[in-house]
């Protein structure tokens, strides 16, 4: 099956700083990639779908300048976190679209990353 | 908005059975089932694409309501493994790629006890 890889699984950073989050589809091509956000013992929100070789889409209430997106390859995405507060402490998890024998889309996600925000 | 789910939580002895409910407020399309371990991301498990749809995966099964717009998760004879989070993702459809965003719903954590 497909795999999802994200990287790094965990990260400390300081007040201010700001953080990367790459995810690469290792065996296969994901021109749409997902950006989950998950608190503890809370569900996945999503917040941004990104396109590859075009613009991410933000959902209602994620700040685009806040959550940057780049997806420049059909096998990587990255989100970049600016300026990090520790409000913004998180599990954020990547996920990318794959087919499956009936025709539907489904969603093989990355390890997540828990960003921690000092 | 989110799917609901219940229950929040169950707690089971090994090989007793579950049933976990995803019901929306809105018109259904499909119905993925995913199960999060602590830590870690969600596996799929199986979608149902049309209403009335029932599947099973080992002693894991599933239907899908289309017109009560809810969906069930059926766990038999349950096994430690088993253990984790649950949720129901009901899709988006998304015109300009044709792709499919999805909203999970509220979870319900599972625990198997020996």
């Amino acid at each position: 099956g497909a795999v999802v890889s994200q990287h790094p699984s965990w990260v400390i950073c300081k007040s201010g700083t700001s953080v990367k989050i790459e995810c690469r589809s290792l065996d296969f091509q994901a021109t749409t990639m997902f950006w989950y956000r998950q608190f503890p013992k809370q569900s996945l929100m999503l917040m941004a779908t990104s396109n590859e070789g075009s613009k991410a889409t933000y959902e209602q209430g994620v700040e685009k300048d806040k959550f940057l997106i780049n997806h420049a390859s059909l096998t990587l995405s990255t989100l970049t976190v600016t300026s990090a507060h520790p409000e913004d402490s998180s599990f954020y998890i990547c996920s990318a679209r794959e087919l499956s024998p009936s025709g539907a889309n489904v969603l093989t996600f990355g390890a997540g990353s828990r960003l921690t925000v000092l | 908005q989110q799917p609901v789910q219940s229950p929040q939580a169950v707690i089971l002895r090994e090989g007793e059975d579950a049933v976990i409910n995803c019901s929306s407020s809105k018109a259904l399309y499909s119905v993925h089932w995913y199960r999060q371990k602590h830590g870690e991301a969600p596996v799929f498990l199986m979608i149902l694409l049309k209403g009335g749809e029932q599947k099973g995966h080992e002693k894991i099964s599933a239907s899908f309501n289309e017109k009560k717009q809810q969906s069930s998760l059926y766990l038999t004879a349950s096994q430690l493994s088993y253990s984790g989070t649950y949720f129901c993702g009901t899709p988006r459809v998304i015109s300009n790629f044709g792709n499919e965003k999805l909203t999970f719903g509220t979870g319900t954590r599972l625990t198997i006890i020996p």
